[in-house]
C-alpha cells in the first residue's frame, strides 16, 4: 500500500519569498507522484507530475518538485510567491498515470503582504 | 482540454432523503471515474472507483448501500447518497481520466458540497 506525509500543515510566508512544501512518500512498489492545488470550495487543480526521467519537474505558476527515491521525498518550492498562491496544497501517489490517486494530508499555504 | 462538470456544487437535503450528484466529462470519454470525499480542513479520501458499464469498486470502510454509484456512460458517473444524515455531510468531489492531455490524466471536478440537516 502506498501513503503520502506532508510534514507541515500550515506554512506562512511573506509575498516575494521562496516556499518550500514538504511531501515524504511510502510505497514498496514505483510510483507516480503528483502536487495539486485547491482553492477555496473548488475542485484540484494539477500544478505538476513526475512519471519518470528528470527527477526535477517544471510546473505551472512557477512551481517546481524534485523527486528523491532515497529519501522517498517529493518537495514542491517555489522562488518568489504571490498572495494569490494561498490556497491549500497536495501531494498525491499513484500506481499509474490515471489511476487512484492517494492524497497526503494537504499543507495550506498562506502568503501575507 | 479537458473538463469535468460536477452537479449539483452546492445542495441541501432534509436528513432520511437521499441526493444524486452528477459527474460529467464534457469533451471527452472517461471509462474510468473515481469519487472522493472531503471534510473540512482534510484531505480528500478515495470512496470508490467507477468504471462505464460494470459495478464500482468501493474502498474499505466505504457503504457500498448508503453511497450508491452508477457509470452508465462514457460521460456520466453519478453519487447517491442514500438515506442522508448530518454525518454525511461533506464536499465531494470526482475526477475522470482522459482528454486531450493523454488517456492517462486525471481531471477534477469542481465539487459538490453536501449540507445534510
Amino acid at each position: 500500500a502506498q501513503s503520502v506525509t506532508q510534514l507541515d500543515s500550515q506554512v506562512p510566508v511573506f509575498e516575494e519569498a521562496p516556499v518550500e512544501l514538504r511531501c515524504n512518500y511510502s510505497s514498496s512498489v514505483s510510483v507516480y507522484l503528483f502536487w495539486y492545488v485547491q482553492y477555496p470550495n473548488q475542485g484540484l487543480q494539477l500544478l505538476l507530475k513526475y512519471l519518470s526521467g528528470s527527477t526535477l519537474v517544471k510546473g505551472i505558476n512557477g512551481f517546481e518538485a524534485e523527486f528523491n527515491k532515497s529519501q522517498t521525498s517529493f518537495h514542491l518550492r517555489k522562488p518568489s510567491v504571490h498572495i494569490s498562491d494561498t490556497a491549500e496544497y497536495f501531494c498525491a501517489v499513484s500506481r499509474r498515470e490515471g489511476g487512484k490517486l492517494i492524497f497526503g494530508q494537504g499543507t495550506e499555504l498562506s502568503v501575507k503582504p | 482540454g479537458a473538463v469535468v462538470s460536477q452537479h449539483p456544487s452546492w445542495v441541501i437535503c432534509k436528513s432520511g432523503t437521499s441526493v444524486k450528484i452528477e459527474c460529467r466529462s464534457l469533451d471527452f470519454q472517461a471509462t474510468t471515474m473515481f469519487w472522493y470525499r472531503q471534510f473540512p480542513k482534510q484531505s480528500l479520501m478515495l470512496m470508490a472507483t467507477s468504471n462505464e458499464g460494470s459495478k464500482a469498486t468501493y474502498e474499505q470502510g466505504v457503504e457500498k448501500d448508503k453511497f450508491l454509484i452508477n457509470h452508465a456512460s462514457l460521460t456520466l458517473s453519478t453519487l447517491t447518497v442514500t438515506s442522508a444524515h448530518p454525518e454525511d455531510s461533506s464536499f465531494y468531489i470526482c475526477s475522470a481520466a482522459g482528454g486531450s492531455s493523454g488517456a492517462n490524466v486525471l481531471t477534477f471536478g469542481a465539487g459538490s458540497r453536501l449540507t445534510v440537516l
